[in-house]
């Protein structure tokens, strides 16, 4: 049972590049979402699931996409990356509506120059 | 809308030192507290879970309490050591899978 796996660990991409994040947890975990944590801001939503075929935006939705075609899988894609992006991102996720219990992964830590 | 702050911000102690780190949330309809820590430039681990049911619960050196009805929780850290150093974070967990974070409490530890 490895719980939440987020990849990579540390990227370093050029303005306008773009890349997906990936995140899996083998846990049949119904909810899934992502965050990016800056310094001063804490942890704020990106996007969520809240199972497969579901998404819908958190609070900062902006230059970020996701799918969910498997309950296991949750990418997030950075369409054309922007040195706004550069923050540490931890996916999460939790087992349904009424558990809330939420796992995290180890975080990737991007930055776009 | 949830809003979950901790107090302080900051702490240092002197090893060997109780401390209490504080976290406060508006609704009180939670179903449940998380304390995590974080070392610098790492994930965050998970310490304790408090479902709404419960008052406090313990690991080691740590306990952690809820008071729903004056939305605090608090984390109780018994012979602190340098090693304890991190930043804490509070997060509630409420209905419709959200989850509200706290800003977290840097704390350290001196030898």
């Amino acid at each position: 049972n490895a719980g939440v796996t987020q990849t990579p660990k540390f990227q370093v991409l050029k303005t306008g590049q773009s890349m997906t994040l990936q995140c899996a947890q083998d846990m049949n975990h119904e909810y899934m979402s992502w965050y990016r944590q800056d310094p001063g801001m804490g942890l704020r939503l990106i996007h969520y699931s809240v199972g497969a075929g579901i998404t819908d935006q958190g609070e900062v939705p902006n230059g970020y996409n996701v799918s969910r075609s498997t309950t296991e899988d949750f990418p997030l894609r950075l369409l054309s990356a922007a040195p706004s992006q550069t923050s540490v991102y931890f996916c999460a996720s939790s087992i349904n509506r009424r558990n809330t219990e939420a796992f995290f992964g180890q975080g990737t830590r991007l930055t776009v120059v | 809308k949830q809003e979950v702050t901790q107090i302080p911000a900051a702490l240092s102690v002197p090893e060997g030192e109780n401390l209490v780190l504080n976290c406060s949330f508006t609704d009180s309809a939670i179903y449940n507290l998380q304390w995590f820590r974080q070392d610098p430039g790492k994930g965050l681990t998970s310490l304790l879970l408090i479902q709404s049911s419960q008052r406090e619960q313990t690991s080691g050196r740590l306990n952690a309490s809820l008071d729903k009805s004056s939305g605090r929780s608090t984390l109780y850290i018994a012979a602190s050591q340098p090693g304890d150093s991190a930043t804490y974070l509070c997060i509630s967990g409420g209905s419709n899978y959200k989850l509200t974070f706290g800003k977290g409490t840097l704390l350290t530890v001196n030898p």
